[in-house]
């Protein structure tokens, strides 16, 4: 079963900010929220991840809502290279089970 | 930090032979490694864990005989491809788990195999 849901695609301007939503109603507690990207024809890459307070790095920053049953991946100023596909996946570090399980994930597309 | 080097990155070979590819962590160990494969349009579908100096793990409907993984090393997992059909035409994509803290996953770069 999917832990995580997604709009398949969306639009955004260049230099405007890229918010991309997932729900994870049924996360647990242990459990913490993983966003990567992958451009196409490449490698998945690590963007960010949190498990209840927001986080910002270099890349973008996570907005992890209070009851955790969603959360907002931001790319503050979109560029052409944004344009990827963008999975959340939701997972339990050093819980036993190491798979990483993707989704269908939001495909983003950065418009000039 | 956190290098996962994929070797090849594209292949072209002959239906009924093999190729194998390479999953190298660079700067880190790595005692778990997963292989993937990824069909056009669509999201990575997990094949197997392998793990360092034990069998791999295969998920259901992966031939474990036609994908072969050897895990070796702390560093290094390959996966052979066996007797190659133009099916297994794909895009394949090794990720490394790093042994410590809530960092997770690096992944290669990805191969694509092409079998004519």
């Amino acid at each position: 079963d999917a832990k995580t849901t997604q709009p398949p695609s969306m639009d955004c301007a260049e230099g405007r900010a890229a918010n991309l939503p997932c729900n994870h109603s049924t996360i647990s507690g242990n459990e913490y929220v993983y966003w990567y990207r992958q451009i196409h024809s490449q490698g998945p890459q690590y963007i960010i991840h949190g498990l209840k307070n927001n986080e910002t790095n270099e890349m973008a920053s996570l907005i992890i809502t209070e009851d955790r049953k969603s959360s907002t991946l931001i790319l503050p100023h979109a560029t052409l290279r944004d344009t990827a596909v963008y999975y959340c996946i939701v997972r339990a570090p050093n819980a036993g089970n190491e798979k990483l399980t993707f989704g269908t994930g939001t495909r983003l597309t950065i418009i000039p | 930090g956190a290098v996962v080097s994929q070797h090849p990155s594209w292949v072209i070979c002959k239906s009924g032979t093999s190729v194998k590819i390479e999953c190298r962590s660079l700067d880190f160990q790595a005692t778990t490694m997963f292989w993937y494969r990824q069909f056009p349009k669509q999201s990575l579908m997990l094949m197997a864990t392998s793990n360092e100096g034990s069998k791999a793990t295969y998920e259901q409907g992966v031939e474990k005989d036609k994908f072969l993984i050897n895990h070796a090393s702390l560093t290094l997992s390959t996966l052979t491809v066996t007797s190659a059909h133009p099916e297994d035409s794909s895009f394949y994509i090794c990720s490394a788990l790093r042994d410590t803290g809530t960092y997770g996953y690096t992944f290669g770069s990805g191969t694509r195999l092409t079998v004519v």
